[in-house]
């Protein structure tokens, strides 16, 4: 079984056009992540929820906006999507302090 | 904010010991971590270490913590082609969020 699972898993979109990203996970966490993970492979988390709640937004344009229907479940919408948004989304769940467990991540291009 | 450095690229030959080195600024984190990302994979946590400790091994892995010098490092032994992977080195902070290194590039030779 799929802990944390991310759709699509390549999403190549034209300037301008506004895409989702789906994540689930069926860990029972509590708490779920955004990551982005730029062409350098350096990695910054842009959100974060707990128990639908969002707690940290780390300086991220408001084009970006997370929702998150139930603990199980966190999306991420982008609006406008621009060139400099192409990068790798990871989104993550964890329970308390017992590390953050990744999905398989969103590879988005646009052109 | 957080800020956590990793050399880039280490290549080790099959068999031999590899060892990857991090340090970490913030000194309250209560946990740091060691991740393995394969080429076009997502991130996969491979231990952890509390930090009132000095040292956790886990099979192949040992890892090194210096608190005082904000030092951690991985050791694996008999590195296998199935390691070669990029490492990155992570610290807990604020609301359990993590702070990652550049990650390292590791390279096993056969």
């Amino acid at each position: 079984d799929t802990a944390v699972s991310q759709t699509p898993k390549y999403l190549v979109t034209q300037m301008g056009n506004d895409k989702s990203i789906k994540c689930e996970q069926n860990l029972g966490h509590d708490t779920m992540y955004w990551y982005k993970q730029d062409s350098k492979k350096f990695l910054k988390i842009m959100f974060s929820y707990n128990n639908k709640e969002l707690i940290i937004n780390e300086t991220v344009p408001n084009r970006f906006s997370p929702k998150s229907p139930d603990k199980a479940h966190l999306n991420l919408h982008i609006n406008s999507l621009e060139l400099g948004d192409s990068a790798v989304y990871f989104c993550a769940s964890s329970q308390m302090t017992a590390g953050a467990f990744f999905g398989q991540g969103t590879r988005l291009t646009v052109v | 904010g957080e800020d956590v450095e990793q050399s880039l690229f280490l290549s080790v030959r099959e068999g031999d010991s590899s060892v990857i080195n991090c340090t970490y600024t913030d000194s309250s984190s209560t946990y740091l971590y060691w991740y393995k990302q394969e080429p076009g994979a997502g991130l996969q946590l491979l231990t952890y270490i509390f930090s009132n400790m000095d040292m956790k091994q886990d099979q192949r892995l040992t890892v090194l913590l210096n608190k005082k010098d904000k030092h951690l490092s991985l050791r694996i032994a008999d590195t296998q082609t199935g390691d070669s992977a990029i490492y990155f080195c992570a610290e807990s902070y604020g609301n359990n969020r993590l702070a990652f290194g550049k990650g390292n590039q590791v390279v096993v030779i056969p």
